[in-house]
């Protein structure tokens, strides 16, 4: 079974633009989580989309948004990109119901210049 | 969520058994403990997670006290690649989809 992909790998992005990442899940799975990590931060919880919608959400700004398709993968997107948004953005999947394991992605690092 | 702690790193020599301990004494009756390690650029691992009942699966055993304030991740043989950083997370789980990543303990396996 194919492990969860994320795309783009490396991203290098200007103040002010905005990007979409990319998630696709494992075949299956329903649920999409996204996290920021950051050395000073560490890993943190952005949201989590399932079915469609949004079923759960971090403490981030209205800049960073996602959505999910009926196929379940997932983009997140970045409006007016701040340098404080360079992380490692990690998608994570896991499968219906009662579970107690992610899978997380290998992870697209973002830089902002 | 209950917050846990633990300690920043830990060193440990091929072959030999690892065990790294957290602290969440506020855990509450319907979280559970969860641990995940992240190899180094690579996305975070589940390992094992746990109740009040001591737990083993083939990467880990998890052993957790009875009063649930503390629980220690035991690796029986470490080897190198198991080199990584740690991360025990309590947390009430109906999807464990939302999950508190603190920093951490980053073991280093040696020669």
């Amino acid at each position: 079974k194919a492990g969860v992909t994320q795309t783009p790998r490396y991203l290098i992005k200007t103040r002010g633009q905005q990007v979409t990442l990319s998630c696709s899940p494992i075949s299956g799975h329903r649920s999409v989580s996204w996290y920021q990590q950051t050395p000073g931060q560490g890993l943190q919880f952005l949201f989590e989309y399932f079915s469609e919608t949004q079923r759960n959400k971090g403490n981030f700004p209205g800049r960073f948004s996602g959505r999910q398709f009926s196929n379940s993968r997932s983009e997140m997107n970045v409006s007016t990109l701040e340098l404080g948004d360079s992380a490692l953005y990690l998608c994570a999947s896991s499968a219906a119901g009662f579970t107690y394991e992610q899978y997380f992605g290998p992870g697209t690092r973002l830089t902002v210049t | 969520d209950a917050k846990t702690t633990q300690p920043p790193s830990m060193d440990c020599a091929e072959g030999r058994a690892a065990n790294l301990p957290c602290n969440h004494s506020t855990i509450s009756g319907n979280e559970y403990v969860y641990w995940y390690r992240q190899i180094h650029s690579q996305g975070p691992q589940y390992i094992i997670h746990g109740l009040k009942n001591n737990e083993t699966n083939e990467m880990a055993s998890l052993i957790i006290t009875e009063d649930r304030k503390s629980s220690t991740l035991i690796l029986p043989h470490a080897t190198l690649r198991d080199t990584a950083v740690y991360y025990c997370i309590a947390d009430y789980t109906g999807t464990a989809s939302k999950l508190t990543f603190g920093t951490g303990t980053r073991l280093q396996v040696t020669l």
